[in-house]
């Protein structure tokens, strides 16, 4: 799977939109952009996933670049309970059993 | 629906012991798979098993085993406990043992394991 970089740590305001990057420069054309969070000692949680369109849900939306090299990850208004740990993730597409592989993501520090 | 159950949630044992871990997944997923995350790093991933078989496995020494019933629900057992063992211990399941996008993970909250 393609290593991905994110940034260690980000302030937002309460109330602004979060915006969250990710490189991931290598990344093949079967591989999928994923963003899990996790909030202190606990499980991550899944946000949303894409592979080259922009995807929207009840949480978050995901913007990929046209080339695929980045993507960045929205919070439209962001809350005090958005602080978390968010990581980003490629994977690869069709069958496999390898794991998700997390780096260290970004400490997303919502202030009020 | 009930997410992701895992026990113990704390436990506490000595260098050289053994434990097991347990996981019972979202109803309806048919695979399970394992992480242990150390403070301060992201989850690495240990095991998947995908219909009582091991599907996938990490970077693990052979003291890292584990099992999937045939109710899916799974075990993770740790032999010859080392300090460097205490971490949170995830597991995660998934309707398939599929790396298809629709195949999403779905974590518990992990069993906080602490070796002295």
């Amino acid at each position: 799977d393609a290593k991905t970089t994110q940034p260690p740590s980000m302030d937002c305001a309460e109330g602004r939109a979060a915006n969250l990057p990710c490189n991931h420069s290598t990344i093949s054309g079967n591989e999928y952009v994923y963003w899990y969070r996790q909030i202190h000692s606990q499980g991550p949680q899944y946000i949303i996933h894409g592979l080259k369109n922009n995807e929207t849900n009840e949480m978050a939306s995901l913007i990929i670049t046209e080339d695929r090299k980045s993507s960045t990850l929205i919070l439209p208004h962001a809350t005090l309970r958005d602080t978390a740990v968010y990581y980003c993730i490629v994977r690869v597409g069709g069958g496999g059993a390898d794991g998700l592989t997390f780096g260290k993501g970004t400490h997303l520090i919502i202030q009020p | 629906d009930a997410g992701v159950t895992q026990s113990p949630t704390h436990l506490i044992k000595t260098r050289g012991q053994q434990v097991t871990l347990r996981c019972s997944p979202i109803s309806g997923h048919k695979s399970v798979s394992w992480y242990q995350q150390v403070l301060g790093q992201g989850p690495q991933f240990i095991f998947q098993y995908y219909e009582k078989e091991e599907r996938g496995r990490g970077n693990f020494p052979d003291r890292f085993s584990a099992r999937q019933f045939p109710n899916y629900s799974s075990e993770l057992n740790v032999n010859a406990l080392l300090l460097g063992d205490s971490a949170l211990y995830l597991c995660a399941s998934s309707r398939t043992g599929s790396n298809s996008g629709a195949n999403v993970l779905t974590f518990g909250a992990g069993s906080r394991l602490t070796v002295l």
